[in-house]
């Protein structure tokens, strides 16, 4: 029984650039929801997916984008990277069905910006 | 919006030594969560809690979940070093995202 996984591990990015994450749900799970969790803080939610639609968003710009794919995989998008940006991404699937709130975490991406 | 607060932020103990964390929320949550996440990894989720006044037990830890269900801790006793990391306790706001507390890093000396 997978686990939820991540990739790539590790990525370094220059200020302005792009960069895609993505994330496979642990099996059996239906809902991906985004974290970006910066050093020494708690993660903070970005978005949440369910269906292939975006059911909820934390307090992100638009610069922060998803989108989930029929499999129940997921990406998480960011464009004109910040210095700020840098942090460690993680994806959490859960199960709709109960309430969707109770999360298994990948191990996350972690994104530097330089 | 919803808060979640933790403290203390740190605590050093020394191994052997009981350890409790507090977390408070600014609305009445419909459950609590715990979380672990070792140095160098991703939050592993400990229990939920539901109803008022619960106390769930595993192993050397015990959760409490508040009375008036805005406050939550979670008490470790008799610390061994495979205790070290952060401890996060998580709620549902009023749309249901889970807002996570900033986390109680325990750190043991052996």
């Amino acid at each position: 029984d997978a686990g939820v996984t991540q990739s790539p591990t590790h990525l370094i990015k220059t200020r302005g650039q792009q960069v895609t994450l993505r994330c496979s749900p642990k099996s059996g799970h239906d809902t991906v929801s985004w974290y970006q969790q910066a050093l020494g803080q708690g993660p903070q939610f970005i978005f949440q997916y369910y269906e292939e639609e975006e059911r909820q968003r934390g307090n992100f710009p638009d610069r922060f984008s998803g989108h989930q794919f029929p499999n129940y995989s997921s990406e998480l998008n960011v464009n004109a990277l910040l210095l700020g940006d840098s942090a460690l991404y993680l994806c959490a699937s859960s199960f709709w069905g109960r309430g969707a709130n109770v999360l298994t975490f990948g191990a996350g991406s972690r994104l530097t910006v330089l | 919006g919803q808060q979640v607060m933790q403290i203390p932020q740190y605590q050093h103990v020394q191994e052997g030594e009981d350890f409790t964390t507090y977390c408070n929320s600014s609305t009445t949550l419909s459950n609590i969560q715990w979380y672990k996440q070792r140095p160098g990894g991703h939050p592993v989720f400990l229990i939920q809690l539901v109803k008022s006044g619960e106390v769930k037990k595993q192993k050397r830890l015990t959760f409490q979940f508040g009375e008036a269900k805005k406050n939550s801790s979670l008490h470790i006793t008799a610390t061994q070093t495979t205790d070290v990391g952060t401890y996060f306790c998580a709620g549902p706001d009023s749309s249901y995202k889970l807002i996570f507390g900033s986390g109680t890093r325990l750190l043991v000396r052996p």
